[in-house]
């Protein structure tokens, strides 16, 4: 399966951007690049997913590098209810019914 | 809309006794996912099921069975319970494909003395 690697553990101030890297340099051509969060005691949500091009919503962005072995989730503003886990996950291959592999994720913190 | 829903959200269980976990989405999903979470740790994949009438093993599957009830419902059974299996359990549900959203439930916290 392919892998990602995160930062164990990243810092932000409230209301500044927070820019958090994931890589995946053996990613296919076919794996979505995925990020979801867990807030403490809760269960994953999604955040954001990508192929190729950068990708926005209302949560996030999803930067991706050109030749896909990296990528970077962006939330614009940082607020207190971003502290969670967050998952980079490549969703890949039919043979585990495209069940999403978690790694450890990053804890993000963020300070008022 | 509920989403996915999760019965029990707490549970203690002495070794040996045996339990089944619930789970139901209501968004028409063909596939389903049990996973666990240690302290400290990501999630692991325990058994899915890719469409209604299929399951298959995922990465820790010894002491579980599931069962694919209808497209709704996917359950997960303990037999006989050790403590090695206290942890919280997640179910999930997406539509079948790379590029689909899944959603999870709150979890099931399982305590095994």
């Amino acid at each position: 399966d392919a892998k990602t690697t995160q930062p164990n553990s990243m810092e932000s101030n409230e209301e500044e951007p927070v820019h958090l890297p994931c890589n995946h340099s053996t990613i296919s051509g076919t794996d979505y690049i995925h990020w979801y969060r867990q807030l403490p005691s809760q269960g994953p949500e999604y955040v954001i997913h990508g192929l190729t091009s950068n990708v926005n919503n209302r949560m996030a962005s999803l930067a991706i590098a050109e030749d896909r072995k990296s990528s970077t989730l962006i939330l614009h503003r940082a607020t207190l209810r971003d502290a969670a886990v967050y998952y980079c996950i490549l969703r890949e291959g039919s043979n585990s019914g495209y069940a999403l592999n978690f790694g450890k994720g990053t804890s993000l913190l963020v300070t008022p | 809309n509920a989403g996915v829903t999760q019965t029990p959200k707490f549970q203690v269980l002495k070794t040996g006794q045996s339990m089944t976990l619930q789970c139901a989405q209501d968004m028409n999903h063909n596939s389903m996912y049990w996973y666990r979470q240690d302290p400290g740790m990501g999630l692991r994949l325990i058994y899915y099921s890719a469409s209604e009438g299929t399951t298959d093993k995922g990465e820790v599957p010894n002491g579980y069975n599931v069962s694919r009830l209808n497209k709704r419902e996917f359950s997960l059974r303990l037999e006989s319970a050790a403590p090695s299996q206290t942890s919280v359990y997640f179910c999930a549900s997406s539509f079948h494909g790379r590029d689909t959203e899944a959603f999870f439930g709150q979890g099931t916290r399982l305590t095994v003395v």
